[in-house]
C-alpha cells in the first residue's frame, strides 16, 4: 500500500520569505501522480500543483514549486514570496484517489 | 458551474441515530469520492464511484457505512448507529475520469462536519 510522510507538523515562514515543505512516500509503482493541496481555515482543499511522476521536469505554478526527485521517493513543495494569503494546513498527496500525508500548518508571519 | 456542493455542513446527532449527507459533483464529473478528515489529520479515502457504479471501497467503510449514487449525478453517505468515533468531517470529491494514468484533478467540497453526542 502506498504511504505518504510530511515530517513537519507546523512551519512558520516571514511575509516575503522562501519556505519548503518536505514529502516523502513509498510505492512500487512507477507511474504515478502527486499533488500537493491547500487547505485554508475555510477548509476546502484547493490543489495547489502536481507532478507526473514520468516527467522529469519539476511543475512549477506561479509562486510554487517542486523539487521531484522520484529515487528518493521526495515532492517537496517550495513557496516563494510567502503572502498573508499562504496560511493553511498544507497536504502531500498521491495517486489517483488520493492518499494523504498528515500535513503542514504553514504560519505566515507579517 | 458552482463547485461540488455538501449538505448539511454541520450535523450534531445523538448516539445511535442515523444521519444521511449529500454530495453534488462538479457537472460532468463522472467520479466522485467520499472521505473522512478527522482534526489534525489528512483525509482517508472511503469509496469512490464511476458514474452510478461504486468501484472500490476502503476497509475504514465499515458495515454501517453506505455510500450511493443512484443516477450518476448526486451520492448520500449514510452512516447508521452512529458512534462517538464517526465524528469527523466527511468530504465529497468529484472528477473527470480521462483513465487510470491522467491523474485527473480532484476537487473537493467544503466538507459536511458531523458531530455525534
Amino acid at each position: 500500500a502506498q504511504t505518504v510522510t510530511q515530517s513537519q507538523p507546523e512551519m512558520s515562514v516571514q511575509e516575503a520569505e522562501t519556505v519548503t515543505l518536505s514529502c516523502t512516500y513509498d510505492t512500487s509503482e512507477s507511474d504515478y501522480y502527486l499533488f500537493w493541496y491547500k487547505q485554508p481555515p475555510s477548509r476546502q482543499m484547493i490543489l495547489v500543483i502536481r507532478q507526473e511522476a514520468y516527467k522529469q521536469q519539476n511543475a512549477t505554478e506561479n509562486r510554487f514549486s517542486v523539487n521531484f526527485q522520484k529515487a528518493a521517493k521526495s515532492f517537496s513543495l517550495k513557496i516563494s514570496d510567502s503572502q498573508l494569503g499562504d496560511a493553511a494546513m498544507y497536504f502531500c498527496a498521491y495517486g489517483n484517489k488520493l492518499v494523504f500525508g498528515a500535513g503542514t500548518i504553514l504560519r505566515v508571519k507579517s | 458551474d458552482t463547485g461540488v456542493s455538501q449538505n448539511p455542513r454541520h450535523k450534531i446527532t445523538k448516539r445511535g441515530q442515523n444521519v444521511t449527507f449529500r454530495c453534488d459533483p462538479i457537472s460532468e464529473h463522472n467520479r466522485l469520492y467520499w472521505y473522512r478528515q478527522t482534526l489534525g489529520q489528512g483525509p482517508e479515502f472511503l469509496t469512490y464511484f464511476q458514474n452510478e457504479a461504486q468501484l472500490e471501497k476502503s476497509r475504514l467503510l465499515s458495515d454501517r457505512f453506505s455510500a450511493e449514487r443512484p443516477k450518476g449525478s448526486f451520492s448520500t453517505l449514510e452512516i447508521q448507529r452512529t458512534e462517538q468515533g464517526d465524528s469527523a468531517m466527511y468530504l465529497c470529491a468529484s472528477s473527470l475520469a480521462l483513465g487510470e494514468a491522467s491523474g485527473n484533478t480532484i476537487y473537493f467540497g467544503e466538507g459536511s462536519w458531523l458531530t455525534v453526542v
